[in-house]
């Protein structure tokens, strides 16, 4: 069992350049996030869907495009990189929202990117 | 708005030693309370979780949090840390869904537990 699968792990860019960072789940679940984790900021929530075909902005969404055509997939885009966006990357995954607040988020391993 | 404020940002610590990791949180409404670890080079899991019920709550590794509304705090202890509980710790807070409102989890910045022999 996989669980929350991210790809690539590491990543360097140059400003300008852009790339997808693709999350899978084999858990059937709703609900997917992404995060970024920044030394000293904790984890921040960029976007996040809450069924196939349909996503909404978090905290941090500027730069940032996102879509989830088939729900086991959810796919973090970065049309023109910037270094600010150089960060940890974490998608996550829960059963329901509501599940989501009282329960668990299940976390991929993190993808590493650099902007140069 | 809600916010979570973990007051040591690195604590370091001997084998066998105690620990307490603190968590304050700032929220109108009731919450509901989590403490999440981050091994080196993994994605975060649950450690803990305070939902309702005993204020005392604890995981399967020795860990225990006690929630305490007065104090709005929610600090993780163990008695006796291992080499093995370093790591990074988070604290996180969600409100409950009443009203099916979209809401997320809010973490705090971490602390990092470094435990040496």
């Amino acid at each position: 069992n996989a669980g929350v699968t991210q790809t690539p792990k590491f990543r360097v860019l140059k400003t300008g350049q852009s790339m997808t960072l693709l999350c899978a789940q084999d858990m059937n679940h709703e609900y997917m996030y992404w995060y970024r984790q920044d030394p000293g900021m904790g984890l921040r929530l960029i976007h996040y869907s809450v069924g196939e075909g349909t996503t909404a902005k978090g905290e941090v969404p500027d730069g940032y495009n996102v879509s989830r055509l088939k729900k086991q997939n959810f796919l973090l885009g970065l049309e023109s990189a910037a270094p600010s966006q150089t960060s940890v990357y974490f998608c996550a995954s829960s059963y329901r929202l509501r599940l989501a607040r009282t329960g668990e988020l299940f976390f991929g391993e993190g993808s590493r990117l650099t902007v140069l | 708005a809600q916010s979570v404020t973990q007051l040591d940002s690195q604590v370091p610590v001997f084998e066998e030693a105690p620990v307490e990791l603190r968590c304050n949180y700032s929220s109108s409404v009731s919450v509901y309370l989590f403490w999440y670890v981050q091994y080196p080079n993994q994605g975060l899991q649950l450690l803990l979780k305070y939902l309702s019920g005993s204020t005392l709550v604890e995981s399967i590794n020795g860990f225990e949090a006690e929630f305490n509304k007065s104090q709005t705090s929610f600090h993780l202890r163990k008695p006796s840390v291992h080499i093995s509980d370093t790591a990074e710790y988070f604290c996180a807070v969600s409100e409950p869904d009443y009203g099916g409102s979209q809401g997320n989890l809010i973490f705090g910045k971490g602390t990092k537990l470094s435990v040496k022999p």
